[in-house]
């Protein structure tokens, strides 16, 4: 089965440029998460969506970013404009809440530097 | 609001050796999932085990298991039979049992395997 898709792999870009993040969940799953992981900060949760609706997005840092899940099987993170700090590894995560405490599971992450 | 503590940033072991990797949690809530992730070079995050907090039986998977400690709020990894292939960075994570499927994050370990 394939699992989480992102892309790209790497993103190169210039300050002020709009930087857009893709990823394709498992099938089947109705959550998805989006992660940002920086050396200093960690792994940070951004926004997650139910059934595509945007839950939780109190990690957003600010207004520059946006995210939207238009249907069950893309979603796309959005910088514009961007800046150098925006610089990290995004992860798209994925779960089904067949259960409870189901694992997410990750994409293999998207490197973004903003130069 | 939920902690996840890993109190040793890195740690190095020979390989075939016994390794066993902190972490420690703060929450309020009495049902819970506890989460080890393993992040290799190649930057993945592969979910390694899985614990349900209502279960006094450690989860086992292969050469990884858990020291669930309840009252202690305490939950290790032990690595047995280390192999290369280990080396990467290991994260411990909360979920609440109910209300949402957020996970939080410890800060890491980094865990080398010495040939």
């Amino acid at each position: 089965d394939a699992g989480v898709i992102q892309s790209p792999r790497h993103e190169v870009t210039e300050m002020g440029q709009e930087v857009t993040l893709r990823c394709k969940p498992i099938s089947g799953h109705d959550y998805l998460f989006w992660y940002r992981q920086t050396m200093m900060r960690g792994l940070e949760l951004l926004i997650y969506f139910n059934n595509n609706v945007p839950i939780d997005d109190s990690g957003m840092p600010e207004d520059r970013f946006s995210a939207k899940m238009p249907n069950a099987s893309f979603s796309t993170l959005k910088i514009q404009p961007s800046e150098p700090r925006d610089s990290a590894v995004y992860f798209c995560a994925s779960s089904f809440r067949g259960g409870a405490g189901q694992p997410q599971h990750f994409g293999d992450g998207t490197r973004l530097s903003i130069l | 609001a939920q902690t996840v503590t890993q109190s040793q940033p890195e740690m190095s072991v020979q390989e075939a050796e016994t390794v066993t990797l902190s972490c420690t949690y703060d929450t309020s809530e009495n049902n819970y999932y506890l989460f080890w992730y393993k992040q290799p070079p190649s930057r993945q995050m592969i979910l390694v085990i899985r614990q349900e907090a209502y279960k006094q039986q450690n989860a086992t998977e292969n050469r990884f298991s858990v020291n669930f400690q309840k009252a202690a709020k305490s939950f290790s990894l032990k690595i047995s039979d280390s192999q290369l292939g280990d080396t990467a960075m290991y994260f411990c994570a909360f979920m609440k049992l109910l209300g949402n499927e957020k996970l939080t994050f410890g800060t890491g370990t980094r865990l080398t395997i010495i040939p």
